[in-house]
C-alpha cells in the first residue's frame, strides 16, 4: 500500500499568491482530514470529509482557505491569497470508516509551506 | 472547548534511562490515541486506549488510561536512540474529532 500521498513536499511562494496542496488518500478509506502543524499551535484539524462530503470545516481559519474532494481518491486544499502567517506543515490523513475519533489516522508526509 | 494538555514539552534523557510523558484533559475522554512523529516526519499511530484504567504494552512502551478517563501516560523503559521524536496524545470527548496535545519532544543522548 502506497499510503497517503501528498504533493508538493515543499512549496515556497510569495504573499498574495494562490497555493494548492494535493492529497491522495489510501485506497478504500472513506474519510480524509486536513491538518496544519505549527510550533505555536501544534496540530490543528482544518477540515474533514466523509465519502467526499465535507463534514466539519470549523477549523478552517478564514475564507482564504478552501478544500475540495471531487472524488474518493483526490483532495485539494487551496489558500488564496496566501499570507506569511500561513507558513506551516500541512498534513493530509485518511481513515477507513466514518471519520470518528476512535479511528486510526494514517498521515501523509506533509507539505512544508513557506509564504514569503 | 476541549483541551488536551501534555507535559513535559521537552525531555532530554541519556540512552538507557526511562522516559514518561503525561496527557491531561479538561473533560472526560471517550478514547485516547498516541502518535509518534520522527524529526522531519509525519505522525504515526502507536495505540488507542478506550477503557477506564486500561494498560497496554508494546515492547518497551507502556500506555495507561486513567481511571477517570481524563489523563493518560506513555512510559518508555530503557530509551534507545531510535525512540527520538515527538510523542503526541490525541483525545476525544464531546467533540466528534480528536484533539491533539502539544506533544513531548524526546531527545536521547548516546
Amino acid at each position: 500500500d502506497a499510503g497517503v500521498i501528498q504533493s508538493p513536499r515543499h512549496e515556497v511562494t510569495e504573499m498574495g499568491q494562490e497555493v494548492t496542496l494535493r492529497c491522495k488518500p489510501i485506497s478504500g478509506h472513506n474519510s480524509l482530514f486536513w491538518y496544519r502543524q505549527t510550533m505555536m499551535r501544534g496540530l490543528e484539524l482544518l477540515i474533514y470529509f466523509n465519502n467526499n462530503v465535507p463534514i466539519d470545516d470549523s477549523g478552517m481559519p478564514e475564507d482564504r482557505f478552501s478544500a475540495k474532494m471531487p472524488n474518493a481518491s483526490f483532495s485539494t486544499l487551496k489558500i488564496q491569497p496566501s499570507e506569511p502567517r500561513d507558513s506551516a506543515v500541512y498534513f493530509c490523513a485518511s481513515s477507513p470508516g466514518t471519520g470518528g475519533s476512535n479511528e486510526k489516522l494514517f498521515f501523509g508526509s506533509g507539505t512544508q509551506l513557506s509564504v514569503l | 472547548g476541549q483541551q488536551v494538555m501534555q507535559i513535559p514539552q521537552y525531555q532530554h534523557v541519556q540512552e538507557g534511562e526511562d522516559f514518561t510523558t503525561y496527557c491531561n484533559s479538561s473533560t472526560t475522554l471517550s478514547n485516547i490515541q498516541w502518535y509518534k512523529q520522527r524529526p522531519g516526519g509525519h505522525p504515526v499511530f502507536l495505540i488507542q486506549l478506550v477503557k477506564s484504567g486500561e494498560v497496554k504494552k508494546q515492547k518497551r512502551l507502556t500506555f495507561q488510561f486513567g481511571e477517570a478517563k481524563k489523563n493518560s501516560s506513555l512510559h518508555i523503559t530503557a530509551t534507545q536512540t531510535t525512540d527520538v521524536g515527538t510523542y503526541f496524545c490525541a483525545g476525544s470527548g464531546s467533540a466528534r474529532q480528536l484533539t491533539f496535545g502539544s506533544g513531548t519532544q524526546l531527545t536521547v543522548l548516546p
